[in-house]
């Protein structure tokens, strides 16, 4: 079974630019979450997304915005770019039935620089 | 509201030797509590999870984490290391409350010296 998987890999923007990342969950899980990775912040949580719906949210700007479509393929775009924004941005999936016990298995993320 | 704490930023150990990676949590309720690896440029690969049940947890690659409810503590362990366990270990933890969200740890790097 393929895994996560995230695209594009890398990218490099420039301030006040917008930028949308795509995740492809594993085949049957309904349940995808982003995550931030910074050196500074460590992993942080910004939405989760179950059967098309945001069933939970980090405390990101409204900057961060994301959405999943009917076959739970996930989309996240970031608005005005700022160079804090610069992470590596994780996807993870699951089934997404089994709530707070479920494991989730992670996609190699999409590094994004902001200059 | 939900934490975890990985008090050591990095873990330094033999090969062969005994490792463990300390994590504590605090959560509302009973906890579910997992264990990440990431290796350079990858995303977490899952290790473990306690969700209810014997409190010795036996994962991947020879990991094994011990649930402490009185302690709060969740610490990973490997009774040898392999320099190939190098990597960044996450502990995480999901609870009752405040969503279906998980916390992650800050992360502790792990060194194992040839």
């Amino acid at each position: 079974k393929a895994g996560v998987t995230q695209t594009p890999r890398y990218l490099i923007k420039t301030r006040g630019q917008q930028v949308t990342l795509s995740c492809s969950p594993i085949s049957g899980h309904r349940s995808v979450s982003w995550y931030q990775q910074t050196p500074g912040q460590g992993l942080q949580f910004l939405f989760e997304y179950f059967s098309e719906t945001q069933r939970n949210k980090g405390n990101f700007p409204g900057r961060f915005s994301g959405r999943q479509f009917s076959n739970s393929r996930s989309e996240m775009n970031v608005s005005t770019l700022e160079l804090g924004d610069s992470a590596l941005y994780l996807c993870a999936s699951s089934f997404g039935a089994g709530g707070f016990q479920e494991t989730q298995y992670f996609g190699p993320g999409t590094r994004l620089l902001v200059l | 509201a939900q934490s975890v704490a990985q008090p050591e930023d990095q873990v330094n150990v033999a090969e062969g030797n005994p490792l463990t990676v300390k994590c504590t949590y605090s959560v509302s309720g009973n906890p579910y509590l997992f264990w990440y690896v990431q290796y350079p440029n990858r995303g977490l690969q899952f290790l473990l999870k306690y969700i209810t049940g014997d409190n010795l947890v036996k994962g991947s690659y020879g990991f094994e984490a011990e649930f402490n409810k009185s302690q709060t503590s969740f610490h990973l362990k490997k009774p040898s290391a392999l320099v190939s366990d190098s990597a960044l270990y996450f502990c995480a933890v999901s609870g009752q409350t405040g969503g279906f969200k998980t916390i992650f740890g800050a992360g502790t790097r792990l060194f194992v010296k040839a």
